[in-house]
């Protein structure tokens, strides 16, 4: 029933770690996207993919991988993570857009990531 | 480039009465959509409204409305009837057609007391 649904909803993990988020969305949608949420609630864009193809790929340091197996899904890798990237990391997906304007964007319910 | 500004970092209004919640927006592209997100305690982003730049009347959406004044380079979000479950963080965001991102503004509190 769940729209965009990413795993885990909390991860904790130690510096230097290399961890994954998962991302799955049942309605259809040709474009996906990581947002990240900083501890001022301030939402940035990271990436963007349309149909498996990379979109986006806003300043992001190279230890954070997307990767689209198929256009239901996107999945975010971090490596060798380091405090900084204590965020919630949001997944969402859109469909096509309106006529003569853009589109909404669906969210999953996010995931808090905690680097200690 | 784009840019959504949120001038109210927290709003405090009685149950039942309307609240404003006050956007700009800057870009001198023609084709774009404006978005409001609600995001409650529990974390989760909830559409809520949309306007797109060509749109000749107002969005609403049930108690939701969006006050649109191009000229101006506004988008307000207006709830009437506040309830106590409308207390969450509100989010103001903009896409340019086809840029395929959202960019969003830093977010108002709004906190509803009974």
């Amino acid at each position: 029933d769940t729209a965009v649904s990413q795993t885990p909803k909390y991860l904790v993990t130690q510096m230097g770690n290399d961890k994954s988020i998962k991302c799955e969305q049942n309605l259809g949608h040709d474009t996906m996207y990581w947002y990240k949420q900083d501890s001022k609630k301030f939402l940035k864009i990271m990436f963007s993919y349309n149909n498996k193809e990379l979109i986006i790929n806003e300043t992001v340091p190279n230890r954070f991988s997307p990767k689209s197996p198929d256009k239901a899904h996107l999945n975010l890798h971090i490596n060798s993570l380091e405090l900084g990237d204590s965020a919630v990391y949001f997944c969402a997906s859109s469909p096509p857009g309106r006529t003569g304007g853009s589109t909404e964007a669906f969210f999953g319910q996010g995931t808090r990531l905690t680097v200690v | 480039a784009q840019k959504i500004t949120q001038t109210q970092p927290g709003m405090f209004v009685q149950e039942k009465e309307a609240v404003t919640l006050d956007c700009t927006y800057d870009t001198s592209d023609p084709s774009y959509g404006l978005f409001w997100y609600k995001q409650p305690s529990s974390g989760e982003m909830i559409f809520l409204i949309y306007q797109g730049s060509y749109d000749q009347q107002n969005a609403t959406e049930g108690r939701y409305s969006l006050n649109f004044q191009k000229a101006r380079k506004s988008a307000n979000l207006v709830i009437s009837a506040s309830q106590l479950g409308d207390s969450a963080m509100y989010f103001c965001a903009m896409s340019l057609r086809g840029a395929q991102k959202l960019v969003f503004g830093q977010g108002t509190r709004l906190t509803i007391n009974p």
